[in-house]
């Protein structure tokens, strides 16, 4: 399966700052996956990074609030624009190796704390 | 659209004992179902991915299997030591052939020791 190094691991920023999270895997992927988990919660999908195409984005979610850049096959960056404490969270990217059916590889986490 | 939900919410159980979790789906349209494990603050780590022709699946002292049409699974910790608390979820693909996942609301095992 895939390896992902995913960076920061935690942060504590502002409010009102920007934060942007990178995932590198190890292998080409032709779809990324970033998802959200608030304090208590499971995942939420924010969005699928799809290389040289915008991102699709889960409804709650939108492009100016969470940018996601793509350049590659194996690279992607999510960033959290204008923090609010309510964007604390976990946030994790995911890729799925050989298609769905060979189940899918999760990051780290990036722990972010808006204060 | 796909709901799981995982029973109990959270479990203590003493060293050494064996325990199960479940985890049901409401949509027996999936192709496989994973379980992950998940440190507190940490990332999911994959623990065992389940084929939708196959019905169960070991690792160690993990089992897990798979019941489609009655839209089921269950993860089976033999032994249980005190590094296997974490958080348990289980997830499937959203929709058929869509890679997107769905996930359950996790079980919080404790293992005392």
């Amino acid at each position: 399966s895939a390896v992902i190094s995913q960076k920061p691991s935690r942060d504590i920023c502002q409010r009102g700052t920007s934060l942007t999270i990178q995932c590198q895997v190890d292998s080409q992927v032709t779809m990324m996956f970033w998802y959200r988990q608030q304090p208590g919660q499971s995942l939420t999908l924010i969005a699928t990074a799809n290389q040289g195409s915008e991102a699709t984005y889960e409804s709650g979610f939108v492009i100016d609030k969470f940018p996601i850049s793509r350049p590659n096959l194996t690279f992607s960056t999510l960033t959290v624009s204008n923090m609010s404490p309510e964007d604390s969270s976990i946030y994790l990217c995911s890729v799925a190796t050989a298609g769905s059916g060979y189940g899918y590889t999760f990051g780290s986490g990036t722990r972010l704390t808006v204060v | 659209k796909q709901e799981v939900t995982q029973i109990p919410a959270a479990l203590s159980v003493p060293e050494g004992e064996n325990l199960v979790l479940n985890c049901s789906f409401t949509d027996s349209a999936i192709y496989n179902l994973q379980w992950f494990r998940q440190d507190p603050g940490k990332g999911l780590t994959s623990l065992l991915l389940i084929q939708s022709s196959q019905r169960e699946q070991t690792s160690g002292r993990l089992n897990a299997s798979l019941d489609k049409s009655s839209g089921r699974s269950t993860l089976y910790i033999a032994a249980s030591q005190p590094g296997d608390s974490a958080t348990y979820l289980c997830a499937v693909p959203t929709n058929f052939g869509n890679e997107k996942l769905t996930f359950g609301t996790g079980t919080r095992l404790t293992i005392i020791p």
